[in-house]
């Protein structure tokens, strides 16, 4: 079975400073997915940034990039220049085959942003 | 753009009392997506549907059902609630499969 693991309960950052949440996975599975989804307080789900585990290069979306390491089996999301509208809960997710949005979570990681 | 639309919003019913939770997915997107989020929990799957078919099924309770009509909005009623159904319940959709899938604002169920 597939797991997701993010061993930083909570994290916090000033504002303007750069914070990095980690994740990693467990799975047999040679093609798959990562993602990372933002939870704010309005409880919307949404998405961060995204991984295909066949490509090399890690996923870069403006101020949010990710350390991809397959064979470590590791994912972790860096925020660059901090801003006090990050702060929310992060959860980071994995798919495989055909079905992408069948994510399974971890059990996420609350940031904390300091103006 | 338009976004997944879930509705109620909020929802409270009592125990041994039945709901009806309704999604509508974005124009076009044929597949849904249900996940169940208890306080403090992560997001579970639950089931999804792609072309009015069940394509896959998660951690759904017995107690539960889902279906996907001819325009593509999707119900998941519950039964015989219980207190520990109490939970935020999300609906995805996606343009197929194989895309991003896309979450609603979700409803939030108090079960009393």
């Amino acid at each position: 079975a597939q797991t997701v693991t993010q061993s930083q309960p909570e994290m916090s950052v000033q504002e303007a400073e750069t914070v990095t949440l980690s994740c990693t996975y467990d799975t047999s599975e040679s093609d798959y997915y990562l993602f990372w989804y933002k939870q704010p307080p309005s409880r919307q789900m949404i998405l961060v940034i995204r991984q295909e585990a066949y490509k090399q290069q890690n996923a870069t979306e403006n101020r949010f990039s990710v350390n991809f390491q397959k064979a470590a089996k590791s994912f972790s999301l860096k925020i660059s220049d901090s801003q006090l509208g990050d702060a929310a809960m992060y959860f980071c997710a994995y798919t495989y085959g055909t079905s992408y949005g069948k994510l399974t979570f971890g059990q996420g990681t609350i940031l904390t942003v300091h103006p | 753009a338009a976004g997944v639309i879930q509705s109620p919003r909020h929802l409270i019913k009592e125990k041994r009392e039945t709901a009806t939770l309704k999604c509508y997915p974005i124009p076009r997107h044929d597949t849904v997506y249900w996940y169940q989020q208890g306080p403090g929990q992560d997001p579970q799957f639950l089931i999804s549907f792609y072309e009015k078919m069940q394509s896959d099924k998660g951690s759904i309770p017995d107690r539960f059902s889902a279906q996907q009509f001819s325009d593509y909005h999707s119900e998941l009623n519950m039964s015989s609630l219980e207190l520990g159904d109490s939970a935020l319940y999300f609906c995805a959709s996606s343009l197929a499969l194989n895309t991003e899938a896309f979450f609603g604002q979700g409803t939030r169920l108090t079960v009393v």
